[in-house]
């Protein structure tokens, strides 16, 4: 158990739709990535929030976006979903030592 | 930019034989180093890593990896495995000078699926 939770567990989807995917960091990380794992793949990175601020980013288009919360907690964003975006996205929190990965949320896009 | 390159997609081998999961990865720049494991219907776990210092790193379970900077590879290394070492395993980079938050930003490899037969 590493104390990072993410909801949903799985959701579906149509193309063009909007989605949005929450995190809830381990308490007191202040830290938080967000990686896309299509099936077969390992992860990829999409962006970084450090301390509410983003702090770098894969090579994503703009219609993936992120927040983070002054709790720590996150939400990824996409918008005009495209079906090559059905894959495991995964959050992760870290205190700047250790890096906790969440189960990941399944998104599948019809 | 830096890859990492996993040269086996699946690795099959006997419960108590050795086996050796292999990692290349290719950086401009200093990179820490990082296994991770990945159970069935579970998230990532980190196996070991490594920083600085030592070049021979060890996981509380029995494996081990090794840094050697002129073949920029990175293997992971049992003596003998169980039946519950089944799962995917990753190989990860990260870059060293951009401190802490560095631990976030990875580039995985593509998994290496060892499969652990009774």
């Amino acid at each position: 158990e590493t104390g990072v939770t993410q909801s949903p567990t799985h959701l579906i989807k149509t193309r063009g739709q909007q989605v949005t995917l929450r995190c809830s960091s381990q308490s007191g990380h202040n830290t938080v990535s967000w990686y896309q794992q299509a099936l077969g793949q390992g992860p990829q990175f999409i962006f970084q929030y450090y301390r509410e601020e983003e702090n770098g980013r894969g090579n994503f288009p703009p219609r993936f976006s992120g927040l983070q919360f002054p709790n720590y907690s996150s939400e990824l964003n996409v918008n005009a979903l495209e079906l090559d975006d059905s894959a495991l996205y995964l959050c992760a929190s870290s205190d700047n030592e250790k890096l906790f990965f969440g189960s990941g949320t399944q998104l599948s896009v019809l | 930019a830096q890859s990492v390159t996993q040269l086996d997609s699946q690795v099959p081998v006997f419960e108590e034989a050795p086996v050796e999961l292999r990692c290349n990865y290719s950086s401009s720049v200093s990179v820490y180093l990082f296994w991770y494991v990945q159970y069935p219907n579970q998230g990532l776990q980190l196996l070991l890593k490594y920083l600085s210092g030592s070049t021979l790193v060890e996981s509380i379970n029995g494996f081990e990896a090794e840094f050697n900077k002129s073949q920029t590879s990175f293997h992971l290394r049992k003596p003998s495995v169980h039946i519950s070492d089944t799962a995917e395993y990753f190989c990860a980079v990260s870059l060293s000078w951009a401190g802490g938050t560095s631990y976030g930003k990875l580039t995985f490899g593509q998994g290496t699926i060892l499969t652990v037969h009774p």
